[in-house]
């Protein structure tokens, strides 16, 4: 299995408040992206990053920041939760760019209440 | 932007039969188009790819077909077992300067034994 770590597994909270889930991996790979999986959506992209310090959007950007300070770490905010926003949310890294595999943590599901 | 159009959304087979899923994309310049299967409360997980300058690839009993000029590919199952029942993802990688992955909404395939 590749070395991702996603934190925490499982989330509770309630509306308006912030929360911050974070991918952590081991395998030094440049790329690394943010999913949202909901029932009849398949996986949709929320932002990426292709570097320190470089990121981008994905199709379903708003209500979300990232942050990545170090290779390792690719951290997704949500500023201030929206029942909309819950979901399970995966984030998957790549070698290189979109034409590499990209391979998948665990998972978080996050519940906003 | 990219679109990636699943087909059928799911999918019931009689152990020992054969499967096909099938995907349309809509960006002529996508050229790397792998395909996930997700169990239940599991991630995805890769199983097979191919990259456009390929027709079909074979893996044991999983094999990948490509028709470049059609904008469709699709994922062969023979002999199926059991243990192939899960949600079966496409996706197609997009143009762009960074580019990342469109995925299909998914294929539910149930193997009946």
């Amino acid at each position: 299995d590749a070395g991702i770590t996603q934190s925490p597994r499982h989330k509770v909270t309630e509306t308006g408040t912030p929360v911050t889930l974070r991918c952590h991996q081991t395998e030094n790979h440049r790329y690394m992206y943010w999913y949202r999986q909901d029932p009849g959506h398949g996986l949709r992209l929320i932002h990426y990053s292709y570097g320190v310090k470089d990121t981008d959007k994905g199709e379903v950007s708003d209500g979300y920041s990232v942050s990545r300070s170090k290779t390792e770490d690719f951290l997704l905010t949500l500023e201030s939760a929206t029942s909309s926003q819950t979901s399970v949310y995966f984030c998957a890294i790549s070698l290189e760019d979109s034409n590499q595999p990209q391979h998948f943590g665990d998972g978080t599901r996050l519940s906003i209440l | 932007g990219e679109n990636v159009e699943q087909h059928p959304s799911t999918l019931s087979v009689q152990e020992g039969d054969s499967a096909v899923i099938k995907c349309t994309y809509s960006d002529s310049a996508s050229n790397y188009f792998p395909w996930y299967k997700q169990e239940l409360g599991k991630r995805p997980q890769l199983i097979i790819d191919i990259r456009s300058n390929v027709g079909e690839k074979k893996d044991q009993r999983i094999a990948v077909t490509l028709n470049k000029t059609a904008k469709h590919f699709s994922l062969h199952i023979t002999e199926t077992q059991p243990e192939d029942s899960a949600v079966y993802f496409c996706a197609a990688s997009t143009r762009g300067s960074q580019g990342n992955l469109i995925f299909g909404k998914g294929t539910k395939l149930s193997v009946k034994p």
